[in-house]
């Protein structure tokens, strides 16, 4: 089975802070994800990477940055957390198929 | 640019009874299509799909059929179950970079 891990699943920061989220997954699938989750408006995608180093801009990358060092490990990083980038984080992969295969999420409150 | 239209509920549904979920679509192209499932607490995890005009998608008793005269792929089960309460995302994928997610139908079944 494909496993897609996220390094927390609450986090609670504060504005301003520098906050990372991490995602690794264990199928050495080419292409990674990150989305945010918020009610109403369905997932929203950040950015994607299809190789280690290569990344493009989703619908909503204003305020994110992205690290793609190794190709198992995708990073997510608000600069500058705000309170309105609180939400629940969710990284996936592509396998065959087109399917996405995703993390359990992370659950972050930014006071 | 692609979007992906769903009823938003909450659904309610006594056990055993039928469950139609609608999802209707705009893209460019012949995309793939697909239903996800979040259980509660998890992330998100493919319930099926479909790859092309006809196709009927299929699993633990769910069915969608993509039907491109009508730009539509709604989920249909016979009899619901309980365990079958969760978050349902209707969502396309083209050429294994661009996804597009529906807002989420929230399904409970009480017993």
């Amino acid at each position: 089975d494909v496993k897609v891990t996220q390094s927390s699943r609450y986090l609670v920061k504060r504005t301003g802070e520098k906050v990372f989220l991490e995602c690794v997954q264990d199928m050495d699938h080419e292409n990674m994800f990150w989305y945010r989750q918020d009610p109403g408006l369905g997932l929203r995608l950040i950015y994607f990477s299809y190789d280690v180093k290569m990344k493009e801009k989703g619908d909503i990358p204003e305020g994110y940055s992205v690290s793609r060092e190794k190709k198992e490990r995708f990073s997510l990083i608000l600069e500058s957390a705000s309170t309105n980038q609180t939400s629940m984080y969710l990284c996936a992969t592509l396998g065959g198929g087109e399917t996405q295969y995703f993390g359990p999420g992370t659950r972050l409150l930014v006071l | 640019g692609d979007s992906v239209t769903q009823m938003e509920g909450p659904v309610t549904l006594s056990e055993e009874a039928f469950l139609t979920i609608n999802c209707t679509y705009t893209a460019t192209g012949y995309p793939s299509l697909f239903w996800y499932v979040q259980y509660p607490g998890e992330g998100l995890q493919l319930l099926l799909k479909a790859t092309k005009a006809d196709d009927k998608g299929s699993n633990k008793g769910f069915e969608a059929t993509y039907r491109k005269e009508t730009t539509s792929f709604h989920l249909e089960k016979g009899s619901v179950q309980v365990s079958d309460s969760a978050v349902y995302f209707c969502a396309l994928g083209n050429y294994g970079q661009n996804f597009v997610f529906g807002p989420g139908t929230r399904l409970s079944v009480l017993p």
